[in-house]
């Protein structure tokens, strides 16, 4: 089974409205991160949002959120009032297990289009 | 405070010959993890240094091996090199101060070398 399922392949959304990209994840570890990362033409990983499985709010970042459903196992990201600039490759992303480790598995990824 | 850093940005090489790339972490950060990313298998996991050591390590041949010196720089090396393996090689760093903390967990990556095989 995969660990992260991003079921979006593609998203369209018009200039400052609200999007979110859907992300769930499968684990058995009780402590564990989710990441959601973003991936312009240029190959650059931009960092997002990081929310720890312990985290009792929701990630927040500027016009980032992660919407964190533990018992759903599922970390969606929210981006408010998109902006052009925002059309890029997105990644979903878990780290299992202890701190000490920081190995990422990613999904597939959704291709998020921002039209004017 | 500078980004991760990655050279060289492209790199084209042939059928059984190796390869070296290279990996400066954010100043202050120790741990320092390499990705490979490709269209059919999008990103996996490589490897991660910590204080010089190898922590972990993900499926992948032992042509792959890399390591990190004393300044927490990295580098990756591919040797006997395979068509396979062209791909975009990511790095990525991370405080990993052991205080906890959610920036310590946050993993920042560089722009990548696109590695060509030919």
């Amino acid at each position: 089974a995969q660990k992260i399922t991003q079921t979006q392949p593609g998203m369209f959304v018009q200039e400052k409205e609200a999007v979110t990209l859907d992300c769930t994840y499968d684990t058995s570890d009780q402590s564990y991160g989710l990441f959601w990362y973003k991936q312009p033409s240029s190959g650059e990983m931009i960092f997002l949002i990081y929310q720890g499985s312990y985290d009792e709010q929701n990630a927040t970042e500027g016009r980032y959120s992660l919407n964190f459903q533990k018992a759903r196992k599922s970390a969606n990201l929210v981006i408010s009032a998109s902006q052009l600039g925002d059309s890029a490759m997105y990644f979903c992303a878990m780290r299992e297990g202890l701190t000490g480790r920081r190995a990422l598995t990613f999904g597939s990824g959704t291709r998020l289009q921002v039209q004017p | 405070k500078a980004g991760v850093t990655q050279t060289p940005r492209y790199l084209i090489k042939t059928r059984g010959q190796q390869v070296t790339l290279s990996c400066s972490p954010i100043s202050g950060h120790r741990s320092v993890s390499w990705y490979q990313q490709t269209p059919g298998q999008g990103l996996q996991f490589l490897f991660e240094y910590f204080s010089e050591t190898q922590r972990n390590k993900g499926n992948f041949p032992g042509r792959f091996s890399g390591r990190q010196f004393s300044n927490s720089r990295s580098e990756m090396n591919v040797s006997t090199l395979e068509l396979g393996d062209s791909a975009l090689y990511l790095c990525a760093s991370s405080l990993a101060s052991g205080t906890g903390g959610r920036d310590n967990e946050k993993l920042f990556f560089g722009s990548g070398t696109q590695l060509s095989v030919l």
